[in-house]
């Protein structure tokens, strides 16, 4: 029972490259969202999707874009990753029966130099 | 606008006494709240959400929290707190009336349990 696992769990990349965070959830859960955590900020939104190629915007989603083309995979790609998108990236799920109870991933740790 | 508000970024308590993490909410709609905690180098775990009801809310691990609308708090509490308790913990809201699911999460508050 894997549960939401998250690829790579660390990662390094310089500015201007293009990365990819993978979310893979084997629940088959309707919604995911991907957040970011930053000291003094707590957990900020991204993006989520209702369902397969339902996705909408959050709180800080400049720089970023998501697909959902499989509802078992939201993956977060960084289009020209730049230094303050340095964080940790979690990556969430929760079914469509109770939506408000979410199951966050082990997070992907980002440094962008 | 939605926000959250997390006064103390780090509460003291010794074990076996009562904890209080506070929350403060803004939202233009229905409230709906949650507190998630969250273990060193783990992702958030969900403990409990008032919905709608009865405004005292039970959750896991023998905590609770209270919806105050007037004074739009949602406490996160525990009678007698373990050692075990000490983690980070987060307060989110979302709109229930809005029809989306976009959670605004508080900035976190470090709970240290005193043995």
């Amino acid at each position: 029972d894997a549960g939401i696992t998250q690829s790579p769990r660390y990662k390094i990349t310089e500015t201007g490259r293009q990365v990819t965070l993978m979310c893979h959830q084997t629940w088959s859960h309707s919604y995911m969202f991907w957040y970011r955590q930053d000291l003094g900020h707590g957990l900020r939104l991204i993006y989520y999707s209702a369902a397969a190629d339902i996705t909408d915007k959050g709180e800080v989603p400049d720089g970023y874009v998501v697909s959902r083309s499989k509802t078992e995979n939201f993956p977060l790609t960084l289009e020209s990753a730049t230094r303050s998108q340095t964080s940790v990236y979690f990556c969430a799920s929760s079914e469509q029966g109770a939506p408000d109870t979410q199951y966050f991933g082990p997070g992907t740790r980002l440094t962008v130099l | 606008a939605q926000s959250v508000a997390q006064p103390e970024d780090q509460v003291n308590v010794a074990e076996g006494n009562p904890l209080t993490v506070k929350c403060t909410y803004s939202v233009s709609g229905n409230p709906y709240l949650f507190w998630y905690v969250q273990y060193p180098n783990r992702g958030l775990q969900f403990l409990l959400k008032y919905i709608t009801g009865d405004n005292l809310v039970k959750g896991s691990y023998g905590f609770e929290a209270e919806f105050n609308k007037s004074q739009t708090s949602f406490h996160l509490k525990k009678p007698s707190a373990l050692v075990s308790d000490s983690a980070l913990y987060f307060c989110a809201v979302r709109d229930g009336s809005s029809g989306t699911y976009k959670y605004i999460f508080g900035t976190g508050t470090r709970l240290k349990v005193l043995a």
